[in-house]
């Protein structure tokens, strides 16, 4: 199945905290993934990409992990603000059919409260 | 400097129309792409190109049609519409295939087949 697996169910904080969103990717090994934005009536938006080497990756208040091992991938935004509110995809980069591909999570809608 | 522009924004279509999504971009990219977004299952790469003259196919092709005449333009096309092709749409560009590179999205047509 070629499922991204991101937490369907909106994540709701406060303003001020971290939020952390998961991104899991069980049946692949990809060595590239990228996380993007993406607000209502609007296409996505680049934020981020990680390499398998890298663990770890920031900018700015964002900050993304990248766990081979666990096949998952974290999105932490830290002192969040409303204007954080906003769905965001993952997505790895995968060898399916033949060629590597980029393919998309569901995404996961975040909504920080003032 | 556009980026991405999609047309028309929103569409209406009785079943058994045809149609023709066009995206647009002025960025000198070279590979160009159709998803499709719907509720609970991300985007999915509908078809690809990876330049001007060439097509391919991507996760969902079937019902769909496209063209890359000109490097800036590649088209969707919908022969036969059918309720299940209600969706989104996003066309994106990229420079290149590189692992590294960013797709840059549209801002999306919205289309709903009756």
């Amino acid at each position: 199945s070629q499922k991204i697996e991101q937490n369907s169910e909106a994540l709701n904080i406060q303003e001020g905290k971290t939020a952390t969103l998961t991104c899991n990717y069980t049946n692949y090994s990809p060595a590239y993934l990228q996380w993007y934005r993406q607000d209502p009536g609007r296409g996505p938006v680049f934020l981020l990409l990680i390499r398998e080497n890298e663990k770890e990756k920031r900018k700015e208040r964002l900050k993304v992990t990248f766990d081979t091992t666990l096949k998952q991938s974290l999105f932490h935004i830290t002192a969040s603000q409303p204007a954080d509110s906003a769905t965001y995809l993952c997505a790895p980069r995968v060898y399916i059919s033949g060629t590597y591909k980029y393919i998309f999570g569901t995404g996961t809608r975040l909504k920080v409260l003032a | 400097n556009a980026g991405v522009t999609q047309t028309p924004k929103f569409r209406v279509l009785k079943t058994g129309q045809s149609m023709t999504l066009l995206c647009a971009q002025d960025m000198n990219h070279e590979y160009m792409y159709w998803y499709r977004q719907d509720p609970g299952m991300g985007l999915r790469l509908i078809h690809y190109s990876v330049g001007e003259g060439t097509t391919a196919k991507g996760e969902v092709p079937d019902g769909y049609n496209v063209s890359r005449l000109k490097k800036q333009n590649f088209l969707l096309g919908l022969e036969s519409a059918a309720p299940s092709q209600t969706s989104v749409y996003f066309c994106a560009s990229s420079y290149s295939r590189s692992p590294e590179e960013t797709q840059y999205f549209g801002p999306g047509t919205r289309l709903l087949v009756l």
